[in-house]
Formats: structure tokens, C-alpha cells, sequence
């Protein structure tokens, strides 16, 4: 079992959406949850940072990290097709000082 | 700009050969990490240095070696290339102190 799975896609919403996507982890040691986009053949931007349990809004995004059950989430908002790029969960068991582990990513196309 | 300069971004070479790769972090952050990203395993840890000194190893070959230099700059050296090696190399770097990773835009290795 990997210690992140992520499902790859792609997945494909029409603009103004509301894009759903989520990663399970096994490895309780985690405590710092990331997700960050990448567009084709650029380097991963990071999106947003959350730690331990909970919620965190940033304009049209939202990251939510449920440690009980291992799983994390982001919602983006009215979706643009400026949206359309992978996006990859991260995460890891220090504050910046410990290596990401990522998922897979999971490829995102927003229709205009 | 990330502030995370990695360079060459693109490089073709023969197998058998060695290359070295060169990634200078963003200004203040102490610790330097290599991910490669194909497209069957996505990003994986290579190896972590902080202000100097190995910090942390992933899946990195025995055929690759890394060092981080006193200004801070890092280096990826990669030998006896197989065709396999071929991919996307980033570089990330990171304060320690909880702000998240930045990565570089990448160094895309093809090996023929």
C-alpha cells in the first residue's frame, strides 16, 4: 500500500463547477497537508498548507484534513478553465524541515 | 518566478553518461530537496540537504550522489545513465519553519 493515494483522473467539469478532490494517507505520523498545482511541464505550485485537522479557505479554494480518517480534500470554487492543470496532495510529518511525500496527482479540466 | 532557479532545464545525453544538475534555493531557506517525476511513479523524494549536511535519503540510486555547497546552491550529479532515468528533476527548498516548499520549474532529462 502506498502511503498516499491519490486518484490519477483525468477528471472533467464544466466552468462555474464546484471541483471535489481528495487523497487517503496511511501513515498517522503525517501532520502538515499541502496541495499544490502544476501546470504541464512546469515545477508544482503550492496552493495550500494546512496542519493537522480541519479547514482552510483561501478565495475560491478550500483544504480540509480529516486525521481520524486519514483523509484530506480541496474544493475549488466556480471553477475557470485557468483551473485546468494536476493537482497534487502532499504531506508530511515535520513543519518544512521533513521530505513531501505526494500523491500520484490527479489531472483536472475545466470546459469553458 | 519561484525564486527557486534551477538550471539547465532541458538536457539530452547517451546512456553511460553523467550529468549534474544545479538548483540555487529561494534566499533564507536552509534546506534543498530532489524529486524526480515520471509518469508512472510522480514525484519521488531523491534526498534532502539542510544548510550543508544530508539531512534525509529517499529512493535515490547508488548511481546518484548529491551535495549543497556553502552559499547554499546544490547539486545533483547522476551517472551511468540508463534510459530510465529520463525525467523531470526538481528541485524544492523550504525555511524549516512551517511556510511550505517551493519548487523550482524543473530540469527535464532525456537519455538516449
Amino acid at each position: 500500500q502506498k502511503e498516499v493515494e491519490q486518484d490519477p483522473g483525468p477528471l472533467s467539469v464544466p466552468e462555474g463547477a464546484i471541483v471535489s478532490l481528495n487523497c487517503t494517507y496511511s501513515n498517522s505520523a503525517f501532520q502538515y497537508f499541502m496541495w499544490y498545482r502544476q501546470y504541464s511541464r512546469k515545477g508544482p505550485e503550492l496552493l495550500m498548507y494546512t496542519y493537522s485537522s480541519g479547514n482552510k479557505e483561501d478565495g475560491r479554494f478550500t483544504a480540509q484534513v480529516d486525521k481520524s480518517s486519514k483523509y484530506i480534500s480541496l474544493f475549488i470554487r466556480d471553477s475557470q478553465p485557468s483551473d485546468s492543470a494536476t493537482y497534487l496532495c502532499a504531506m508530511s510529518r515535520g513543519s518544512g524541515n521533513t521530505p513531501l511525500v505526494f500523491g500520484k496527482g490527479t489531472r483536472l479540466s475545466v470546459i469553458a | 518566478d519561484s525564486g527557486v532557479t534551477q538550471t539547465p532545464k532541458h538536457l539530452i545525453t547517451a546512456t553511460g553518461q553523467r550529468v549534474t544538475l544545479r538548483c540555487s534555493p529561494r534566499s533564507g531557506d536552509l534546506s534543498v530537496y530532489w524529486y524526480q517525476q515520471s509518469l508512472d511513479q510522480g514525484l519521488q523524494f531523491l534526498i534532502q540537504y539542510y544548510n550543508g549536511e544530508e539531512r534525509a535519503k529517499g529512493n535515490i540510486l547508488e548511481r546518484f550522489s548529491a551535495q549543497q555547497f556553502p552559499d547554499l546552491h546544490s547539486e545533483l550529479n547522476l551517472s551511468s545513465l540508463e534510459l530510465g532515468d529520463s525525467a523531470l528533476y526538481f528541485c524544492a527548498s523550504s525555511k524549516g519553519t512551517g511556510d511550505g516548499y517551493t519548487f523550482g520549474s524543473g530540469t527535464r532529462l532525456t537519455v538516449v
